[in-house]
């Protein structure tokens, strides 16, 4: 079965430093998310994007966080500066279609910022 | 805003018992909603997905249905096993957009 492949698994970061959490969506999906879950909280919505550019985003996606498709098989979260708080699980998902046939998540990367 | 309620918080059964967990939201406005698993420390796993047309959804020993008038989902599970063990989340869409909102939570634990 199709999966959505995350890397890294679990990544530790100084405050302040860039990271880019990467994914690999199921290769015919147009539809690409971002989402997070903080230790013992809700999973969040960060981002949609579709056909190269962001269709939604949260207000927890400001401007230290950005998404891109570099080229046809990868799909980035890149935080600019991170902060304590960017400590989290971030998921990655992808869809073919948005109304029919629900979203693929990936394993997800765990965020440890110290 | 779509906010989503999952009730109970926390279940433990002995095994083989047939349970339903319940997820309510607020709004009806929604394109779908899926049930997903999470194991501890790990991704999302989808389980089932009802559009906004359907009633219910089966997979083998797992039914969802969907009231979406009055904003309501149950998930039932037949013949619970201790494999069954997991967080169960109910995420439907928000009215007008595809992203997923998410509960809390059912922590299931299924004793042998």
């Amino acid at each position: 079965e199709p999966e959505v492949t995350q890397t890294p698994s679990h990544q530790v970061t100084q405050m302040g430093q860039e990271v880019i959490l990467r994914c690999v969506p199921i290769s015919n999906h147009l539809y690409f998310y971002w989402y997070r879950q903080i230790l013992g909280q809700k999973v969040e919505f960060l981002v949609s994007f579709y056909n190269n550019e962001i269709s939604e985003k949260s207000e927890i996606f400001d401007d230290q966080f950005s998404v891109e498709r570099p080229d046809g098989s990868n799909f980035t979260l890149k935080i600019r500066s991170t902060k304590l708080e960017d400590s989290a699980m971030y998921f990655c998902a992808s869809s073919d279609y948005r109304d029919f046939y629900g979203y693929t998540f990936g394993s997800g990367t765990r965020l440890t910022v110290v | 805003k779509q906010e989503v309620t999952q009730i109970p918080a926390a279940l433990s059964v002995p095994e083989g018992e047939n349970l339903v967990l319940n997820c309510s939201f607020t709004d009806s406005a929604i394109y779908n909603l899926q049930w997903f698993r999470q194991d501890p420390g790990k991704g999302l796993t989808s389980l089932l997905l009802i559009q906004s047309s359907q009633r219910e959804q089966t997979s083998g020993r797992l039914n969802a249905s969907l009231d979406k008038s009055s904003g309501r989902s149950t998930l039932y599970i037949a013949a619970s096993q201790p494999g069954d063990s997991a967080t169960y989340l109910c995420a439907p869409t928000e009215g007008g957009s595809e992203k997923l909102v998410f509960g809390k939570g059912t922590k299931l634990t299924v004793n042998p």
